[in-house]
């Protein structure tokens, strides 16, 4: 079946701008989690969805980053005012959160803010 | 602060051989344990999961848990070039995120 899908792969963006991030999730899948990953360094957790409802969003960075998950399937990370430390890869991670606690990551979107 | 340590490596092993990672975690809380590869520019993939203490096998993988101890390793027997990545060992508590090591790299040597 298919994996959890990200959207863009790859985006630059000049310091300023805004731009936002697309995650569709594992189909049935209750939870989606976003992460941060530096280079060479482990993902760090940003942000975590059962359903719609946002259950922990302490490891978002600053407010200018801003995630959601209207429908309970896709969500979207937004970042508004891109700095040049907003520069990494975000990966979105889905599990079905009641058979098993395993997540799936998706590809990745690698943003560089120039 | 939740912490997961890993030696970062690079750990180099001769094809054929045994490769042995380990992590340590401090959140005693800490209820399920994970191994994922991750290749140079893709994405974590996950290779093994454990829950209780003891080892657990799937192939050439083993992963142990020993909760007293707060250590996690994971063994990968007949190493192969194709397993050279780097490891990341992640820790999560009741379902919720994982907390991840800075990971090893791993190369086997043919």
């Amino acid at each position: 079946g298919a994996g959890v899908s990200q959207s863009p792969r790859y985006k630059v963006a000049k310091r300023g701008q805004d731009v936002a991030l697309r995650c569709d999730p594992i189909s049935g899948h209750v939870s989606l989690f976003w992460y941060q990953q530096a280079l060479g360094q482990g993902p760090e957790f940003l942000t975590y969805f059962q359903n719609e409802a946002q259950l922990d969003k302490s490891g978002l960075p600053s407010d200018r980053f801003f995630a959601e998950r209207p429908e309970g399937s896709v969500s979207t990370l937004k970042i508004q005012r891109t700095q040049q430390e907003d520069s990494a890869v975000y990966l979105c991670a889905s599990t079905s959160g009641t058979v098993s606690y395993e997540q799936y990551f998706g590809p990745g979107t690698r943003l560089t803010v120039t | 602060q939740k912490e997961v340590e890993q030696n970062s490596g690079p750990l180099s092993v001769p094809e054929g051989a045994i490769a042995s990672l380990n992590c340590t975690y401090s959140d005693r809380g800490s209820q399920s344990f994970f191994w994922y590869r991750q290749y140079s520019g893709k994405s974590p993939e996950l290779i093994m999961s454990i829950y209780s203490n003891g080892d657990k096998e799937d192939g050439r993988f083993t992963a142990q848990l020993n909760k007293a101890s707060q250590y996690v390793s994971l063994l990968i027997r007949d190493s192969q070039p194709s397993d050279s990545a780097t490891y990341l060992c992640a820790v999560s508590s009741a379902g919720n995120m994982l907390t991840f090591g800075g990971g090893t790299r791993l190369m086997v040597k043919p």
